[in-house]
């Protein structure tokens, strides 16, 4: 079945980076796109970027240009998110979520919507 | 950046009840907006693509409407799987953005 399956728990001192990986199976990883979304404490979800897993393309939140870095791996099927200059408030729950369209031919438009999440990843900033 | 404002941030409801969320963008989005469920300590799940689109395994007793600015989720008769926090998100263009989200409790 399609899934993706993320890495464990992390805890980084401010100051640090960290890579979360996302390993995608069940279908064909280069023709999706995934996007990194997180989840601070009783937080609203927060977009931060994706990648065309095909051709590499990335586009990030400007809040998190310069910090964040999303890359991914064909040959293993995994997306990556290193965020750097970890802060306190970084501390959240980070997910990686696949995103697919429906195609309305009544509109000739495609509609984009994340429908495969990852269990999400546990990062916690703290000296 | 698109701001999304959902209303009430929560709210008490019992087992059968009819229950409407509504989300509000700060510019028009054409139907290029979707609604998740997201339970304590688990990932969203989508519910509604493209406004009103229902996701496949999805119960029928979710439906979603509008266009433009102005977008509803409805649950038409509240069951116990249904208490949880439920975010509307925008596709339009990126930066994805997402409301602040809507808690349902059990009155």
């Amino acid at each position: 079945q399609v899934q993706l399956v993320q890495s464990g728990a992390e805890v980084k001192n401010p100051g640090a980076s960290v890579k979360v990986s996302c390993k995608a199976s069940g279908y064909t990883f280069t023709s999706y796109a995934m996007h990194w979304v997180r989840q601070a404490p009783g937080q609203r979800l927060e977009w931060m970027g994706w990648i065309n897993a095909g051709n590499g393309d990335t586009k990030y939140s400007q809040k998190f240009q310069g910090r964040v870095t999303i890359t991914r791996d064909t040959s293993a099927s995994t997306a990556y998110m290193e965020l750097s200059i970890l802060g306190s408030e970084d501390t959240a729950v980070y997910y990686c979520a696949r995103e697919t369209y429906y195609y309305d031919r009544s509109r000739y438009s495609e509609y984009y919507y994340m429908d495969v999440w990852g269990k999400g990843t546990t990062v916690t900033v703290s000296s | 950046d698109i701001l999304m404002t959902q209303s009430p941030s929560s709210l008490s409801a019992s087992v059968g009840d009819r229950v409407t969320i509504t989300c509000r963008a700060s510019q028009s989005i054409n139907i290029y907006l979707n609604w998740y469920q997201q339970k304590p300590g688990k990932a969203p799940k989508v519910l509604i693509y493209a406004a009103s689109g229902l996701q496949s395994g999805v119960p029928s007793r979710f439906s979603g409407s509008g266009s433009g600015t102005d977008f509803t989720l409805t649950i038409s008769s509240l069951q116990t799987e249904d208490f949880a926090a439920y975010y509307c998100q925008q596709s339009y263009t990126t930066p994805r953005t997402f409301g602040q989200g809507t808690k349902v409790e059990i009155k």
